[in-house]
């Protein structure tokens, strides 16, 4: 069965909304998680190492005011998009765990 | 700078035979490599690994094997099944370097005709 779960599978909203993710490792505990995006027909970028009880680590060209992180618990990890556009449309996963698990992904599509 | 390279966008292979994908790295560093499956629409599904210790790990249908000194690494799939199609990514961690972070590969699209 699925380790790590992600929530919502799909979002569809306006310009300007923010949308928050959730990620969970089901059954076991994850100081670190990782949330990624993947475009069309592309590879899986990393996004940023989300830390339980510290900030989260960014990769380089990430804006980490647009992409918020939390992970205040060892089982919860969270990624809020901050007033969407429709450029930051995209498929969200998430992934803790070693060997890395993931979750079944999210679809955000900002109207 | 890709570190890590698929070159074959998609496989085609017969049902019953053996499915060979392969991954070329670049960064000396990575020490524990993976293979992950994915459907349209889901996450990766995890299927194998590899630390850089060993030079094979076999799963069932599914083998991995690891040359360091080509820095090159394949997945076997025998006998290859219609459900084994979908994308194959190929992953690479330097624990030391990046934390567990993985750097995928482009991925590799296989089709298993029947």
């Amino acid at each position: 069965g699925a380790v790590v779960s992600q929530h919502p599978s799909r979002v569809i909203c306006k310009s300007g909304t923010s949308v928050k993710i959730e990620c969970r490792s089901l059954d076991f505990q994850a100081t670190t998680m990782f949330w990624y995006r993947q475009f069309p027909k592309q590879s899986l970028m990393l996004m940023a190492t989300s830390n339980e009880g510290s900030k989260a680590t960014y990769e380089q060209g990430v804006e980490k005011d647009k992409f918020l992180i939390n992970h205040a618990s060892l089982t919860l990890s969270t990624l809020t998009v901050t007033s969407a556009h429709p450029e930051d449309s995209s498929f969200y996963i998430c992934s803790a765990g070693r060997p890395q698990h993931f979750g079944d992904g999210t679809r955000l599509s900002i109207l | 700078d890709q570190q890590v390279k698929q070159n074959s966008p998609s496989l085609s292979v017969q049902e019953g035979r053996i499915s060979i994908l392969n991954c070329d790295y670049t960064n000396s560093m990575f020490d524990y490599f993976l293979w992950y499956k994915k459907y349209p629409a889901e996450g990766p599904t995890f299927l194998i690994s590899i630390s850089s210790i060993k030079d094979k790990n076999e799963d069932g249908r599914f083998t991995v094997f690891l040359n360091k000194s080509a820095k090159h690494l394949s997945l076997h799939i025998v006998p290859s099944q219609p459900g084994d199609s979908a994308v194959y990514f190929c992953a690479a961690s330097a624990d030391m370097e990046y934390g567990n972070k993985l750097v995928f590969g482009a991925g590799t699209i296989l089709r298993v005709k029947s």
